[in-house]
């Protein structure tokens, strides 16, 4: 069975700090995809990125920026000079490609204090 | 624009009165999903229809239901709700990944 793993519960950091959000997963499919979702305190599920597990390829998107290494089952989040807003809870997902269910992790609680 | 639409934001019943929640997309896509995430836990899928076909999770209770009258909607009824079963309610569309998700409803029992 899949199973994803974001063994950081809590992090706080200070504005304009970088932070790196962990997540491993486990698998015995050979294709699937990756995602990232934000979760502010109004609750919805805001999705930032989806990654094909063909593409091994980081990616960077502004202040955010992923880190995909199939070799350690690893796709890791980093945000750059964090700000107050980003305060969230975030979530990494494994998706089947098969009938596209998603397997959430714990998610990490992210507080950037001013 | 909203692509994934749920009514209403925030629901509250008692407990054991049935309550249905509703899902609308625009999307014209042929997969809805119903995730039930409680507080300061993960979402957890509950179900999903392909087209009309509907696919119950292996843990979910006999007491979640779900009708999908067309591509539209998707509507899910909890027939006799208890304490447990509060909690956001998130409904999701995709035809191809990523899922979109809407704002959620959250749901109180008294």
């Amino acid at each position: 069975a899949q199973k994803v793993t974001q063994a950081q519960t809590e992090i706080s950091v200070v504005e304009k700090e970088d932070v790196t959000l962990d997540c491993v997963y486990e698998t015995r499919d050979t294709t699937y995809y990756l995602f990232w979702y934000k979760q502010p305190p109004s609750g919805e599920l805001v999705f930032l990125i989806r990654r094909n597990s063909f593409d091994e390829q980081n990616e960077i998107s502004g202040r955010y920026s992923w880190n995909f290494q199939k070799s350690t089952s690893s796709f890791n989040f980093t945000i750059t000079a964090s700000q107050v807003v980003d305060s969230a809870v975030y979530f990494c997902a494994y998706g089947s490609s098969n009938t596209g269910k998603l397997i959430f992790g714990q998610g990490t609680t992210l507080q950037v204090k001013p | 624009d909203a692509m994934v639409i749920q009514n209403p934001r925030y629901q509250v019943t008692q407990f054991g009165k049935p309550v249905t929640l509703s899902c609308s997309q625009t999307l014209n896509h042929n997969v809805m999903y119903w995730y039930q995430q409680k507080s300061s836990q993960a979402p957890k899928l509950l179900f999903h229809y392909y087209d009309k076909d509907f696919n119950n999770e292996a843990d979910t209770p006999d007491n979640f239901q779900s009708r999908r009258p067309n591509t539209s909607f998707c509507f899910l009824d909890i027939r006799s709700p208890g304490l447990g079963d509060a909690a956001m309610y998130l409904c999701a569309t995709g035809g191809d990944q990523p899922q979109h998700f809407g704002d959620g409803t959250r749901l109180s029992i008294l």
